[in-house]
């Protein structure tokens, strides 16, 4: 299965300023998936990002808070911008496909204060 | 809506002891179901994936099963040990999205 690196692990960030997520994938994927984790919650899907397209977005969430990059096949970005403390949650992103399953990156755990 | 709900939320139980997590979905028309931990604010590791198709998978002391028509999955984990000690989460695939349930907490006692 893919291996997915993930960047910045954790951060404590200012409410108002915009902090950008990487993931680097160690082999070419079509899709590429961002979630949220709100503390005790489950994972909610923000977004699907393919390469060469604009994100598909999930009801509730919007390009101009959450702008996504997908520049090739192994590498995409998320951004969480105008922070306020309820953008606090774990961000992560996945890779897979329905026949091997999916894997997830490290995590980013994000506080805004 | 698929719903994925998973019981207990968290529990506790003593080195050595077999742990069963159960996880029951509303949506029987699912591609896979896939079980993953979550050490504290870290993101997630596969331990088994089961096909629709599948009845069980087993890797080491991780036994998964799946009963798609009553919608349930249970995880067994054999002789747990305190590095079993994480969160659980079931995740069932449904056309091209991942349903996850909160998760079921798990504290093994040394």
């Amino acid at each position: 299965s893919a291996v997915i690196s993930q960047k910045p692990s954790r951060d404590i960030c200012q409410r108002g300023t915009s902090l950008t997520i990487q993931c680097q994938v160690d082999s070419q994927v079509t899709m590429m998936f961002w979630y949220r984790q709100q503390p005790g919650q489950s994972l909610t899907l923000i977004a699907t990002a393919n390469q060469g397209s604009e994100a598909t977005y999930e009801s509730g969430f919007v390009i101009d808070k959450f702008p996504i990059s997908r520049p090739n096949l192994t590498f995409s970005t998320l951004t969480v911008s105008n922070m306020s403390p309820e953008d606090s949650s774990i961000y992560l992103c996945s890779v897979g496909t329905q026949a091997y399953g999916y894997t997830f990156g490290s995590g980013t755990r994000l506080t805004v204060v | 809506k698929q719903e994925v709900t998973q019981i207990p939320a968290a529990l506790s139980v003593p080195e050595g002891e077999n742990l069963v997590l159960n996880c029951s979905f509303t949506d029987s028309a699912i591609y896979n179901l896939q079980w993953f931990r979550q050490d504290p604010g870290k993101g997630l590791t596969s331990l088994l994936l089961i096909q629709s198709s599948q009845r069980e998978q087993t890797s080491g002391r991780l036994n998964a099963s799946l009963d798609k028509s009553s919608g349930r999955s249970t995880l067994y984990i054999a002789a747990s040990q305190p590095g079993d000690s994480a969160t659980y989460l079931c995740a069932v695939q449904t056309s091209n999205r991942l349903a996850f349930g909160k998760g079921n907490q798990v504290v093994v006692i040394p």
